[in-house]
């Protein structure tokens, strides 16, 4: 099965500075999906970027961008420009193409400090 | 607007007590899902459904029970046979865009049994 691991249980970072969010995953699949959700206080999971295994690019969302490095089956989110309501958890899902569910690391808490 | 509803937002039960949790959404999307989420853990899946009147059990479906009679809805049933039941309920759909998967959450219900 399918696990994603995200190794920082929480990160903080200064407001207008930049933070790398890290994930890993393990697959034997070669085409896949991999996101990044933000879930604030609110607990409403909000999507924020989005990857298609098949795409060398590196996927692009406003301050947010991932350095997606499939060999490594590594997966990290940069936040640039951090602003305040950045600030919230952090998960990275995986879906395999012909998968039915995602499969979701554990979390980062990202903190950012005015 | 098009999204997905939960209600409600917080549900209080004796232990005991089957509780059932409501899932709407007016997205037209085939598929549905309900999550588990506790804390320091990541999303973990309890039922999916592809299609109207067919659903499969996820991770960790012992002590819960879906239906799927309409397209637009799909509830989760915590039955008294489920050992933990306290814990935040995430609904969701998905859909498939051209070469794009799509997945959206619900807001959420906070399940609180005593």
């Amino acid at each position: 099965a399918q696990t994603v691991t995200q190794s920082q249980p929480e990160m903080s970072v200064q407001e207008a500075e930049t933070v790398t969010l890290s994930c890993t995953y393990d697959t034997s699949e070669s085409d896949y999906y991999l996101f990044w959700y933000k879930q604030p206080p609110s607990r409403q999971m909000i999507l924020v970027i989005r990857q298609e295994a098949y795409k060398q690019q590196n996927a692009t969302e406003n301050r947010f961008s991932v350095n997606f490095q499939k060999a490594a089956k590594s997966f990290s989110l940069k936040i640039s420009d951090s602003q305040l309501g950045d600030a919230a958890m952090y998960f990275c899902a995986y879906r395999g193409y012909n998968n039915n569910d995602m499969r979701f690391g554990a979390g980062t808490r990202l903190t950012v400090k005015p | 607007d098009g999204g997905i509803t939960q209600s409600p937002k917080y549900l209080f039960r004796k232990e005991g007590q089957n509780v059932t949790l409501s899932c709407e959404q007016n997205l037209n999307h085939d598929a549905m899902y309900w999550y588990r989420q506790d804390p320091g853990q990541g999303l973990r899946l309890i039922y999916y459904s592809q299609i109207v009147n067919d659903f499969q059990k996820g991770d960790i479906a012992e002590g819960y029970s879906v239906s799927r009679e309409k397209k637009e809805s799909f509830p989760l049933t915590v039955t008294s046979a489920q050992k933990n039941p306290t814990a935040f309920y995430l609904c969701a759909s998905s859909t498939w865009t051209g070469d794009v998967y799509e997945q959206y959450f619900g807001p959420g219900t906070r399940l609180t049994v005593t």
